[in-house]
């Protein structure tokens, strides 16, 4: 669901190593789900998505995985390097109404030990 | 995205001031998204606008703050006689959803500061 003014959860992960993140969503209509990246000081970028008929999904060094059982999105990066250090939103969209409307979700920070 | 443009990149007000943000859409994209940011927290939904109608405005403030997206021309959010609140970096993303691409594509912000 929307984020209404809470502070990022932080992920610590050592330079490597493989990073999940997570999201729990609440909306059972969705037809998307997607991650973005956001790092110091700009805005989002889209990383990868993945329609809701789908468990899984993967990109380059990241995995996107969905159980729609018990509405739980992760963001797997493998190999964690230090320039994925930056804030991860998931995103949910649905199509109602002629409109396709993105909702985001709170955001996890990812820091990488070096 | 370089595609979406934003400006200022920063503004600085004093009280009681008037600012506006311009948002510069992808080219194609027919739908306007504006989030506001503060420091370590997420994006929160502000209004959701097409080309000369707001779809969604729920997020937005009832007073003082209003957004458009003319026929031509970019997107503004208005923010009337700011106060130190309002301090915070501002995100428009446009998309075009009439074709199924999910993908929202988001400027580089602009930050406002209040003094």
């Amino acid at each position: 669901g929307e984020n209404v003014g809470l502070h990022l959860p932080t992920l610590s992960v050592q330079e490597g190593d493989n990073s999940i993140i997570n999201c729990a969503y609440s909306n059972s209509a969705s037809d998307y789900f997607i991650w973005y990246k956001q790092e110091s000081g700009k805005g989002p970028q889209f990383i990868i998505d993945i329609r809701s008929n789908m468990d899984k999904r993967q990109g380059q060094r990241v995995t996107v995985l969905l159980n729609k059982t018990v509405k739980h999105l992760s963001l797997q990066i493998a190999a964690t390097q230090p320039g994925d250090s930056a804030v991860y939103f998931c995103a949910e969209t649905r199509y109602s109404g002629g409109y396709q409307k993105v909702t985001f979700g709170t955001g996890t920070k990812l820091q990488v030990i070096p | 995205n370089a595609g979406v443009m934003q400006n200022p990149r920063h503004l600085v007000r004093r009280r009681g001031q008037e600012a506006r943000l311009r948002c510069s859409p992808m080219k194609g994209h027919s739908h306007v998204y504006w989030y506001r940011q503060l420091p370590e927290e997420g994006l929160k939904f502000m209004v959701y606008l097409q080309k000369e109608n707001i779809i969604d405005e729920s997020g937005m403030p009832k007073e003082r703050f209003s957004a458009e997206f003319p026929k031509e021309g970019p997107s503004i959010l208005r923010i009337q006689q700011v106060v130190r609140g309002d301090s915070a970096a501002y995100f428009c993303a446009s998309s075009n959803p009439y074709r199924g691409n999910t993908e929202a594509f988001f400027g580089q912000g602009t930050r406002l500061t209040v003094v």
